[in-house]
């Protein structure tokens, strides 16, 4: 039973465009999101995070957009950089229950910012 | 830099015989860790947290005699693999924060069993 869900497995995207990565979840529960970003071979860097109480934050290029209603969840990427070329997890965490780390990975969406 | 330490990154080892990774946290205490599993293309499962001073807390699904772990001190959990078989094969990852602020993540341990 994945609860958090990436039905996207990759999105190309051009450089200098906006990239939308997206993540849905079923679990009523969760209350904090975060997005990972990854490398082959390495272990996942935090990127940006966000808590039930927002609809929204920004850091940087990164916006992550929370609908609770839609149970959805979305990472906007403005400007794309080739550097920006990963594997993208979307997680979330239930604080009151199962704890504020203890979290549940997505199943990732590759992102390639072409030149 | 790197707040939390994996190693090795990458070990073979033979059928039959036991590997332990280790997970370290460098600049904070973590009464928690967490270990996790990724195959090829999937998510990374969560398979135990690690507790300080006490048993760790398995995930439904994973044998807790075959994924020891130990979590000795505030600064290091270790997971070791025992009587490993290929279809163990796999990255294991290691994650630790402070109370408040988000997991970091160790750089994984690829586990070839041959």
């Amino acid at each position: 039973d994945q609860q958090v869900k990436q039905n996207s497995p990759s999105l190309s995207v051009q450089e200098g465009r906006i990239s939308i990565l997206n993540c849905d979840y079923t679990n009523s529960m969760f209350d904090y999101f975060l997005w990972y970003k990854k490398y082959p071979a390495e272990g996942p860097t935090f990127l940006i995070s966000i808590s039930s109480i927002k609809d929204k934050n920004e850091d940087g290029r990164f916006t992550v957009f929370l609908n609770k209603s839609a149970k959805h969840l979305s990472l906007h990427i403005v400007p794309s950089q080739p550097g920006d070329s990963a594997v993208y997890f979307c997680a979330a965490s239930d604080p009151m229950n199962t704890g504020f780390q203890k979290l549940v990975f997505g199943t990732g969406t590759r992102l390639l910012v072409s030149p | 830099g790197a707040v939390v330490s994996q190693h090795p990154s990458w070990v073979i080892c033979k059928s039959g015989t036991s590997v332990k990774i280790e997970c370290r946290s460098l600049d904070f205490q973590a009464t928690t860790m967490f270990w996790y599993r990724q195959f090829p293309k999937k998510s990374l499962m969560l398979m135990a947290t690690s507790n300080e001073g006490s048993k760790a807390t398995y995930e439904q699904g994973v044998e807790k005699d075959k994924f020891l772990i130990n979590h000795a001190s505030l600064t290091l959990s270790t997971l070791t693999v025992t009587s490993a078989h290929p279809e163990d094969s796999s990255f294991y990852i290691c994650s630790a924060g402070g109370s408040n602020s988000p997991l970091h993540f160790g750089n994984g341990t690829r586990l070839t069993v041959t």
